[in-house]
This record gives C-alpha cells, structure tokens and sequence, in this order.
C-alpha cells in the first residue's frame, strides 16, 4: 500500500527558506506524482504544487511560483519541497501526498504525517 | 479562480445520516474527491471520483455530483466519524481545489 514518511519540525526567521522531505517506501516512487498540501492553523487545505516522479517535471501553484522550488532523488525515494522568502503567514503543517500516474485530476490516496514550519521572528 | 464551498458545521445524532455539501460552479461536470481529517492528523481520502470507495473506507460512506453540488453522505453515524470533511476538485485555471471544509459533529 505504502508510506509517506516526511522530515520534522521546523522553526525559521522571516526571509529563511526551509526544505521539507518526504521519503516513500512500499511503492514504485517513480511510478507516481507526488503533491505538496499545506495547512495553516484553522485553515483548509492548500495545494502548492507536485512533481512527476518518473521524469521530474513539476507545475506549482500561481499562488507559490517563484518562492516553491518540487525535486525528487529517485535513488532514496525522497521527494522535497522547498519554500523560500518566508513569512509569518507561511506557518502551517506541509503535507506530501501521492497522486494518481497519467491525470490531472488525481485523487491523494497516500498522505504523509505532516510537518509543522513555524516563521517568527 | 474556481471555488468549493461547503458549511461549516454539520451536528448528527448517532446511527442517523449526515449529508455534506460542496458547491461549486457546474461541479457536476468535474470529478470531487472528498477526504477526513481527524484532530492532528493528516486527512484520508473517503470517496473518490464522485462515488467510489478506496478500500478500507466502509460502505456508509457514499457520494454523489450534479450540477452545482456535491454531497457526502455518511449512513448510520459513529462517534469515530467526528472530523474535518473536505472535497477536492481539479480544474484547468485553479489546478487542485480545496472545499473550506466541514466539521461533523456527532451529537
């Protein structure tokens, strides 16, 4: 079935970058996408972007481009997000979450545990 | 920007049904996904393609789509199926599209 097992918490200044990871087992990682979900306190559901697990190309949200950076290291079965420039209101729990292969309008039927990013001065 | 909105509380005693609502413009011509998300943990997909059932999920989940709503229902309530619900929709300008999510309370 599989299993999502990402990185832990992190505390940064405003303006830091922060990396999150996300490492699958109990599937063929390049046989799937792989989104990113974030969830600030109190809030819904926010989906940031997702990476093609075979071949690596990506497409972010208009609401990241520029500042969200999706890689992936087939060899460990880890996917990464990467958000840069950050500020308060990017304190939230970030989600990996696997898709389905070849649509776009995929379901997430794989989720990992989350990690919580904290932006104070 | 495409947008799904769904109330914000839904109250069910146990054992009676509770109906979820996501609207959204012509939602009926896309495909919802609709998740739980208990207190501290990361959501669970319940439905997906506007009806089907991942495995695991039990029968008293169900789904349906048309026109500009969609509708969780979940049959015979139990206290363990106190959560967040939220739908999901993929469209061509907004890419993947959350609902504002709704708490089930169970009374």
């Amino acid at each position: 079935q599989g299993q999502l097992v990402q990185s832990g918490a992190e505390v940064k200044k405003p303006g830091a970058s922060v990396k999150v990871s996300c490492k699958a087992s109990g599937y063929t990682f390049t046989h799937y996408p792989m989104h990113w979900v974030r969830q600030a306190p109190g809030q819904r559901l926010q989906w940031m972007g997702w990476i093609n697990g075979g071949n690596g190309n990506t497409k972010y949200s208009q609401k990241f481009q520029g500042r969200v950076t999706i890689t992936r290291d087939t060899s460990a079965s880890t996917a990464y997000m990467e958000l840069s420039s950050l500020r308060s209101e990017d304190t939230a729990v970030y989600y990996c979450a696997r898709g389905e292969p070849t649509v776009t309008n995929d379901a997430f039927d794989l989720w990992g545990q989350g990690t919580m990013v904290t932006v104070s001065s | 920007s495409y947008v799904l909105t769904q109330p914000p509380s839904v109250s069910v005693a146990p054992g009676k049904t509770a109906r979820i609502t996501c609207g959204g413009n012509n939602i009926g011509s896309k495909s919802v996904h609709w998740y739980q998300q208990k207190p501290g943990q990361a959501p669970v997909l319940v439905i997906y393609y506007d009806g089907a059932r991942p495995s695991g999920i039990p029968e008293r989940f169900s789904g349906s789509n048309s026109g500009n709503t969609a509708t969780l229902t979940i049959s015979r309530v139990e206290a363990g199926d106190e959560a967040d619900y939220y739908c999901q929709v993929w469209d061509s300008t907004s890419d993947h599209v959350f609902g504002t999510g709704t708490k089930v309370t169970v009374l």
